[in-house]
């Protein structure tokens, strides 16, 4: 069965630091999503991808969240300028409509 | 903005017995998603509701989709303890926008 699959699984970053997560979606789904999760706190959205641009995003996602998606296959999500609350499980999903999405393992950024 | 609530927040169970979650939007959804998510892990799918009143069973599990589309439920019969973790619910307002997750219901099982 096709999977969502992200890269690094951890990833370790010193506060200040721009970080590139990345994301492969299932390869004939249309639509992109980031969530992230705080250790012990629910699944929060963050920002949804279609047609090569934004349709949807949280209050959480602001000037220091960029995503792209660079080629046909990857999605990647950016954070400029990584403060110690960033630090949380970042998931990608992808999906078609009317049908659920579905997640990727994950990476855990750890910002020190 | 949409919200979904979700209760209660843990759950403790013998083995054996039954458990029941559920899920309330603070508006109409177009559909409902169920995930469950072991420690560690990622949310794993497990099903989706569109329609109004629809019921489904997988198993031991059975979800409920209410009238009004804004309220759901998960119950599980005679749990085991291979049934333990974070239960969320996910709420869409469009056929293809984000999902909004429910706070979790954690479910432990005592052998």
């Amino acid at each position: 069965e096709p999977e969502v699959t992200q890269t690094p699984s951890h990833q370790v970053t010193q506060m200040g630091q721009e970080v590139i997560l990345r994301c492969v979606p299932i390869s004939n789904h249309l639509y992109f999503y980031w969530y992230r999760q705080i250790l012990g706190q629910k699944v929060e959205f963050l920002v949804s991808f279609y047609n090569n641009e934004i349709s949807e995003k949280s209050e959480i996602f602001d000037d220091q969240f960029s995503v792209e998606r660079p080629d046909g296959s990857n999605f990647t999500l950016k954070i400029r300028s990584t403060k110690l609350e960033d630090s949380a499980m970042y998931f990608c999903a992808s999906g078609q409509p009317n049908q659920p999405q579905h997640f990727g393992d994950g990476t855990r950024l750890s910002i020190l | 903005g949409q919200q979904v609530m979700q209760i209660p927040q843990y759950q403790h169970v013998q083995e054996g017995e039954d458990f029941t979650t559920y899920c309330n939007s603070s508006t109409t959804l177009s559909n409902i998603q169920w995930y469950k998510q072991r420690p560690g892990g990622h949310p794993v799918f497990l099903i989706q509701l569109v329609k109004s009143g629809e019921v489904k069973k997988q198993k031991r599990l059975t979800f409920q989709f209410g009238e009004a589309k804004k309220n759901s439920s998960l119950h599980i019969t005679a749990t085991q303890t291979t049934d333990v973790g974070t239960y969320f619910c996910a709420g869409s307002n469009t056929n293809a926008g984000k999902s909004t997750f429910g706070d979790g219901t954690t479910l432990t099982v005592k052998p």
